[in-house]
């Protein structure tokens, strides 16, 4: 099975644009999770979108949201870029159904914002 | 307030020795734990995970423990390999899909 996908892999981008991040989950899967990792916060939830529905949303402003389409890609989406928005941005996949799930990672979108 | 807490940012072992990689954790909530073990600019690759209804789960190397009373958790890898040299986070869920991780250690299997 092909495992989850990011693209792009690397992005450099200017305060005040935005941009839009993809995932592909692993076949089947139909729960997507994002994630943010900085070297001052670590590895931070985002939100997670299961059924093109978001069902739990972390502490990030309104300039993050996502969407999930109906074949369970997912896109994410920053507004109105800050130079504190460099991260590594990490999507991961699982089921969707059960309650205890293992969540695979994606190989991350490195996002520079100058 | 840190809900996952990776007390020692790194850990050096010699090649065949083990390695014990701790974790607390302050949520009661937390159900479910999981292993990661990540290198740089690369996503998160999923090592093993336990379930709060059992205190021990095994695959291969690699054994994780879960003390529910102590609120802590531990990875073992028996034995260490230097391709085992990675940044190790643990990770707990509250069956949310929202998972809240330690700030990982730093492992170096010296050959």
């Amino acid at each position: 099975k092909a495992g989850v996908t990011q693209t792009p892999r690397y992005l450099i981008k200017t305060r005040g644009q935005q941009v839009t991040l993809s995932c592909s989950p692993i076949s089947g899967h139909r729960s997507v999770s994002w994630y943010q990792q900085t070297p001052g916060q670590g590895l931070q939830f985002l939100f997670e979108y299961f059924s093109e529905t978001q069902r739990n949303k972390g502490n990030f402003p309104g300039r993050f949201s996502g969407r999930q389409f109906s074949n369970s890609r997912s896109e994410m989406n920053v507004s109105t870029l800050e130079l504190g928005d460099s991260a590594l941005y990490l999507c991961a996949s699982s089921p969707g159904s059960g309650r205890s799930e293992t969540q695979y990672f994606g190989p991350g979108t490195r996002l520079l914002v100058l | 307030d840190q809900q996952v807490k990776q007390n020692s940012p790194s850990l050096s072992v010699q090649e065949g020795r083990i390695s014990i990689l701790n974790c607390d954790y302050t949520n009661s909530m937390f159900d479910y734990f999981l292993w990661y073990k990540k290198y740089p600019a690369e996503g998160p690759t999923f090592l093993i995970s336990i379930s709060s209804i059992k205190d021990k789960n095994e695959d291969g190397r690699f054994t994780v423990f879960l003390n529910k009373s102590a609120k802590h958790l531990s990875l073992h890898i028996v034995p260490s390999q230097p391709g085992d040299s990675a940044v190790y986070f643990c990770a707990a869920d509250t069956g949310r899909r929202a998972l809240t991780f330690g700030s990982g250690t730093r492992l170096q299997v010296q050959p």
